[in-house]
Order: structure tokens, then sequence, then C-alpha cells
């Protein structure tokens, strides 16, 4: 079955402990994509990745950190959470573009909250 | 900048009712145009896409059609049922920049009651 994973689904930390969220697809996709969402503001992008070892900042990057190593997975860090990084997390994959257009598979979301 | 901006919610239907969502939308260029469905713990899924001007995208019965000259893409499905039930987000992009990034209303919350 095609799809996106991401672990932990939910997760509460303090203030300042690092913690890595993993992402993974199976899909054979090149570009890979990390959202926030946050009541009334709807999905933002943090970061994105256009093919292994090839990352940049989307939005909202501020506190996160990313890496591409290999193409299956995308992970995000934050390496000094605060409680205003409180949000769920999406991770996303895009297929190819196919005519110019494209389609992003999303995982089920990391609810993040950080005190 | 790009923005997208969809009515608020929630809406609260019957089983049966017709549903309209509206989505405008500001944006450089030409743009593709999405909505995207959210159930109860789970993630996005894409419902519908229009990719020009005067597209139209259908899917389950969803129907939207991009009109330029009004910028808007409302979601519109003629007789809704309770397992409709779920947050609805517009949603557009650029086809041609790598980014690839999707600009996302706010979501709108559809409650259908039987």
């Amino acid at each position: 079955e095609a799809q996106v994973t991401q672990n932990p689904r939910y997760l509460i930390t303090v203030t300042g402990k690092k913690l890595t969220v993993t992402c993974s697809q199976n899909m054979n996709h090149e570009y890979m994509s990390w959202y926030r969402q946050d009541p009334g503001l709807g999905l933002r992008q943090i970061y994105y990745s256009m093919n292994v070892e090839v990352t940049d900042k989307g939005d909202v990057p501020e506190g996160y950190k990313v890496s591409r190593k290999e193409k299956r997975n995308f992970p995000l860090i934050l390496e000094s959470p605060s409680p205003n990084q409180t949000s769920l997390y999406f991770c996303a994959s895009s297929s190819p573009t196919l005519g110019g257009v494209y389609e992003q598979y999303f995982g089920p979301g990391t609810r993040l909250t950080v005190t | 900048g790009d923005s997208v901006t969809q009515m608020e919610g929630p809406v609260t239907l019957s089983e049966e009712a017709f549903l309209t969502i509206n989505c405008t939308y500001t944006a450089t260029g030409y743009p593709s145009l999405f909505w995207y469905v959210q159930y109860p713990g789970e993630g996005l899924q894409l419902l519908l896409k229009a990719t020009k001007a005067d597209d139209k995208g259908s899917n389950k019965g969803f129907e939207a059609t991009y009109r330029k000259e009004t910028t808007s893409f409302h979601l519109e499905k003629g007789s809704v049922q309770v397992s409709d039930s779920a947050v609805y987000f517009c949603a557009l992009g650029h086809m041609d920049t790598g980014r690839r990034a999707l600009t996302f209303g706010s979501g709108t919350r559809l409650q259908v009651q039987p």
C-alpha cells in the first residue's frame, strides 16, 4: 500500500529537549515536505526537499532542521523545542510532475505538545 | 504573496442537503487549485483539482470550477451524507516552481446530521 508514515503520532515533551519526528514514504517520490497545522491558519510549509541531500526552507523554518540522506526518509528535528512549536505536523511527498500537475500525499500527522 | 480565503465553519447540514463551501484566492501567475479533505484523526487527502481557468474538478460527487474572473474555486455537492463530515481545505500551488508548496486556506468543518 502506497503511504506516508510518521512517528510518533503523539508526543508531549518539555522545553529544550531535542526531538526528532520521522517520516517515511514507500512511493519512491523525489519530493518531500513538512507542514505544520495551527487553528485558523491552515497548513504552512516548514521545509522541503527536492531530492536526496537537497533541502530548502519553506515559510516557517525557524526552530526546525531537516535532513534527507535517503530518498524514502525525511526526518524533522527540533533541537530546542519551545511552546510555540506545539502544533500538528504533517509530512508529505509528491508524485512526479505529469503534464504540470502533481499530487501531494500526506502522512497521518504528529501532534506535538511542548510544555 | 499568495493567499486563500475560505468561509468559516462549522457548516452544519442535514443529510441530502446541498453543500457549498466558498473559496477565493489571491495569487500571481496561473496557479493550480485543489480541495483537500481531512477526516478525524487522519491526514489530508486530495479530493479534486483544477489546473487552468474554467476547468472543473470532480470526485465522489463533489465539484469545483476554476473561475479566474472571480478568483474563486467553490466546492459543491448536491446531496451530502453523514460520511462527508470532515474538514475541507482549499489550496493553491504553482506547478512551475520546484518548491511545490501548497498555500492552504484555514479549513471549513462540515458536520452532516442524519
